[in-house]
């Protein structure tokens, strides 16, 4: 089937300008996480959403970042006024909370901002 | 807080070669433990994972068993081939949060 699909695979944007990233879980899947991948941090958790319950945001680096998840499917990540530091590899996993603890990784989005 | 240390990489091989990768945990309960692999532009994947203590994941030809005395959950294969090559990160899971939290990640190269 379908594995967790990320759009768009590279995105280059100029510093201070606002930045959307979608990822797309497996469909069932009611858990969501965002990760980010850098040279400097290794990799990081940034938020996870489950089912409808309050998002676990204790990852993100600032109020700069947000993320929504719409209809318990999709979810965006947004990253406004960006910044060079948060040129990154943003990781999107899904997991099927019926009792499994493995999460599903996308290919991720290469974020480059000049 | 809880934390994943492992071994700072490269590691390079000769193809046929024994392969270790250290891996130690800090953590406040008893969390499942995850080695993450991830191939030349592509994106993460699971390798083997354990939920408790003396439990041993494999697959693949890799094995890693989860120690509680040591805090530990060493990869280790007995024969790497060249296809291996790759960033191999480990990882653990608390129960109460669903999220991971890795390690800085070891590079693996293979050599015919």
């Amino acid at each position: 089937g379908a594995g967790v699909s990320q759009s768009p695979s590279n995105k280059v944007t100029e510093k201070g300008k606002d930045v959307e990233l979608r990822c797309d879980p497996i469909s069932g899947h009611t858990a969501l996480y965002w990760y980010r991948q850098s040279l400097g941090q290794g990799l990081e958790f940034l938020i996870y959403f489950q089912g409808n319950s309050a998002p676990d945001k204790s990852g993100l680096p600032s109020d700069r970042f947000s993320a929504e998840r719409t209809g318990g499917s999709v979810s965006t990540l947004t990253i406004q006024r960006t910044q060079q530091e948060d040129s990154a590899v943003y990781l999107c996993a899904s997991r099927d909370t019926g009792g499994a603890e493995t999460q599903y990784f996308g290919p991720g989005t290469r974020l480059l901002v000049l | 807080g809880d934390s994943v240390t492992q071994m700072e990489g490269p590691v390079t091989l000769s193809e046929e070669a024994f392969l270790t990768i250290n891996c130690t945990y800090t953590a406040t309960g008893y969390p499942s433990l995850f080695w993450y692999v991830q191939y030349p532009g592509e994106g993460l994947q699971l390798l083997l994972k354990a939920t408790k203590a003396d439990d041993k994941g494999s697959n693949k030809g890799f094995e890693a068993t989860y120690r509680k005395e040591t805090t530990s959950f060493h990869l280790e294969k007995g024969s790497v081939q060249v296809s291996d090559s790759a960033v191999y990160f480990c990882a653990l899971m608390m129960d109460s949060s669903y999220k991971l939290i890795f390690g800085s990640g070891t590079r693996l190269l293979v050599r015919p």
